[in-house]
């Protein structure tokens, strides 16, 4: 089956900066992409996502970009503010399978 | 607001014990999940269901079963629970399964001891 594998544990950056999370997966049929965010004592929500057709979407600070070739994803937290300290998750998902592969998780820690 | 409501919040049970643990959506979606976290492992897929009266296993199905008796609530039942079933664990739902968005509840923190 699927594999994720996402290479930082831990990230910490200085308010302003960028931070960069980066994925890698096994199924060359993997199609979709999302990101989860997870705060301190809550629970997981979607932040963003991007699907085998573009290599790179944007919103806002966030940017998300898709190398195919390489089964590599990453996700760019541009000028990076104090709330956007959390867990991140990267996730992948092909289209005969049900349900997402997930990351292990980033802690993103942004300091002043 | 899409809503998925889990229940309890948090529980400790015994070892052998039966435990069962509940979701609810007010979203109207037609996918369920159910995921637990643990570290070192990220999230990993229990059971899933796309209709109701019908569930499928995931990844790692075996010493759980799940129950979907409505589109509403679909439930995570441990028979006989085991030290390794302590973990944290999320319920989620989303429209048209997991290529669209999921939304998670809040998590249920399991131990059993």
């Amino acid at each position: 089956g699927e594999k994720v594998e996402q290479h930082e544990s831990t990230l910490s950056v200085r308010e302003g900066d960028s931070a960069v999370i980066n994925c890698t997966y096994t199924d060359t049929a993997s199609s979709y992409f999302p990101w989860y965010k997870q705060e301190a004592g809550k629970s997981l929500h979607f932040v963003i996502d991007i699907r085998s057709n573009v290599d790179r979407k944007q919103s806002q600070r966030l940017i998300v970009l898709l190398d195919k070739k390489a089964k590599r994803f990453s996700l760019h937290i541009t000028a990076t503010q104090p709330e956007d300290s959390a867990i991140y998750f990267c996730a992948a998902r092909n289209n005969y399978a049900q349900g997402l592969t997930f990351g292990l998780g980033t802690r993103v820690s942004v300091f002043p | 607001e899409a809503a998925v409501t889990q229940s309890p919040r948090s529980k400790v049970a015994v070892t052998g014990g039966k435990v069962t643990l509940s979701c609810h959506q007010t979203n109207n979606h037609d996918y369920m999940y159910w995921y637990r976290q643990d570290t070192g492992h990220g999230l990993r897929l229990i059971h899933y269901s796309y209709v109701a009266d019908s569930t499928e296993k995931g990844d790692i199905p075996d010493g759980y079963k799940a129950s979907r008796p409505s589109q509403e609530n679909f439930s995570l039942i441990l028979e006989l629970a085991s030290l390794s079933q302590t973990a944290v664990y999320f319920c989620a739902s989303s429209p048209t399964g997991s290529q669209n968005t999921l939304y998670f509840g809040a998590g249920t923190r399991l131990s059993v001891l």
